[in-house]
């Protein structure tokens, strides 16, 4: 099993530009969700997918939309990048069961992202 | 407000020394509490979490924590570092949905 992709690696865009960062999971699980990492602020949720159909912002959406494509696959697009979304991104997944979302959560391998 | 803190930004410890990462929350009731590790450009891997039970949790790595109700703490422990552990480190709580902390950066000394 691959666990968790993401692609790609690494990217840079311009301010203005748009992206789509892909996830996909192979653990077969229902919840899917996406992370902003940031010098000492820690993960902070963007948006989640508590199951296939269903989309939620979390901490700070402003700025990205999201897609369940289908159950594997989740991602998070940019429409006009700034600056500000410089930042390292991370997607999850776990089960998310009736009190699954509160479970262990796992991890790709994130997408670095620099915005000039 | 519901939060999670690592008061230690940064940590230093030789090779063979003991470790402890601090973790506090501050909720209204008792969270799921998590431990993960992050090494340098990878993603995050659990070391272990409590749910209920034992308050002395055993993890992968020879990690423990420990649950401490009164103190509201989850701190993060290992007898003997060794230097693949130079990583970060995260606290996360899980209430109506999971937050992390800052993270812990351990650097270790040979």
């Amino acid at each position: 099993n691959a666990g968790v992709t993401q692609t790609p690696k690494f990217q840079v865009l311009k301010t203005g530009q748009s992206m789509t960062l892909q996830c996909a999971q192979d653990m077969n699980h229902n919840s899917m969700y996406w992370y902003r990492q940031d010098p000492g602020m820690g993960l902070r949720l963007i948006y989640y997918s508590a199951s296939e159909g269903t989309t939620d912002k979390g901490e700070v959406p402003n700025g990205y939309n999201v897609s369940r494509l289908n159950k594997r696959e989740f991602s998070l697009r940019l429409e006009s990048a700034a600056p500000s979304q410089t930042s390292v991104y991370f997607c999850a997944s776990n089960e998310g069961s009736s009190s699954g979302r509160l479970n262990e959560q796992f991890f790709g391998p994130g997408t670095r992202l620099t915005v000039l | 407000a519901q939060s999670v803190t690592q008061p230690d930004i940064h940590i230093t410890v030789s090779e063979g020394a003991s470790l402890e990462l601090r973790c506090n929350y501050s909720y209204g009731a008792t969270p799921y509490l998590f431990w993960y590790v992050q090494s340098p450009g990878q993603g995050l891997q659990l070391l272990l979490k409590y749910f209920s039970g034992d308050t002395l949790v055993q993890g992968i790595k020879g990690f423990e924590a420990e649950f401490k109700r009164s103190q509201s703490s989850f701190n993060l422990r290992k007898p003997s570092v060794h230097w693949s552990d130079a990583a970060e480190y995260f606290c996360a709580v899980a209430f109506n949905d999971m937050r992390f902390g800052a993270g812990t950066r351990l650097t270790v000394k040979p």
